[in-house]
């Protein structure tokens, strides 16, 4: 199917590990690339062609691929990562653009 | 420093036409794929459509009959347009910049500049 499925909500303690996951047959052939997102502002890219951080994100965020399944995982999580995050690729055509519905995170 | 900045009608009555430039101050046009992406309030990223500088084109299958994007390459700028309008295409509508290729084994594609966005409101 050309979708990427997320799960909707995920809640971690501070200072904790959190796993964000992104399902989808394109990401057997797509590196997922990942965004995070705060109200009121536009997306921001954390990790890209599977564990690539631009400059300026925390190493606290990383990125894993199997099979049909892309994670980011932010390992120490702190209060400022409560956000929307958001995986994207393109289809397993090439000719779209997918993004999955997004998972809100809180930070406890 | 790479910037886009995107402009156009924020107030739509139903029927008419959305209009949204985008430009790209400082970056090299040609390398890259462009992107039209909208969120409606309190839901996800949905991508419109792209094009890239030779003006090939790809859109969102449910808006395809309703969506053109074209380039202006000699002012680094790229446009959207949206005909007959609902509400349902009122949104925040982003520009995006986005990377292309393949790695050994995988194939690539992430956004690594967006522009600042530009809420849309559709109402009678």
């Amino acid at each position: 199917s050309s979708e990427l499925t997320q799960d909707p909500t995920v809640s971690v303690a501070l200072g904790q590990t959190v796993m964000i996951t992104c399902q989808g047959d394109s990401l057997r052939s797509y590196y997922a690339s990942w965004y995070q997102q705060k109200p009121g502002q536009a997306p921001v890219l954390v990790i890209y062609a599977k564990n690539n951080r631009p400059s300026g994100i925390p190493d606290r965020f990383s990125g894993s691929s199997l099979g049909n399944t892309a994670s980011l995982t932010i390992t120490g999580a702190q209060a400022e990562d409560e956000a929307d995050y958001y995986c994207n690729s393109r289809d397993s055509s090439g000719n779209h653009v997918l993004f999955g519905g997004g998972t809100k995170l809180t930070v406890l | 420093q790479v910037q886009l900045q995107q402009w156009g009608a924020g107030l739509l009555k139903p029927s008419e036409t959305l209009s949204l430039t985008c430009a790209d101050y400082g970056g090299s046009f040609s390398d890259y794929h462009w992107s039209w992406i909208r969120q409606p309030p309190g839901k996800g990223l949905e991508w419109i459509g792209e094009i890239n500088h030779s003006g090939s084109t790809n859109y969102n299958p449910s808006l395809k009959s309703r969506v053109s994007i074209s380039v202006d390459r000699s002012k680094n700028q790229f446009s959207l347009k949206v005909t007959s309008v609902t509400a349902a295409d009122t949104a925040v509508y982003y520009c995006a910049r986005a990377v292309a290729g393949r790695s050994i084994i995988f194939y690539y594609y992430y956004i690594d500049v967006w522009g600042k966005g530009t809420t849309v409101t559709v109402s009678s």
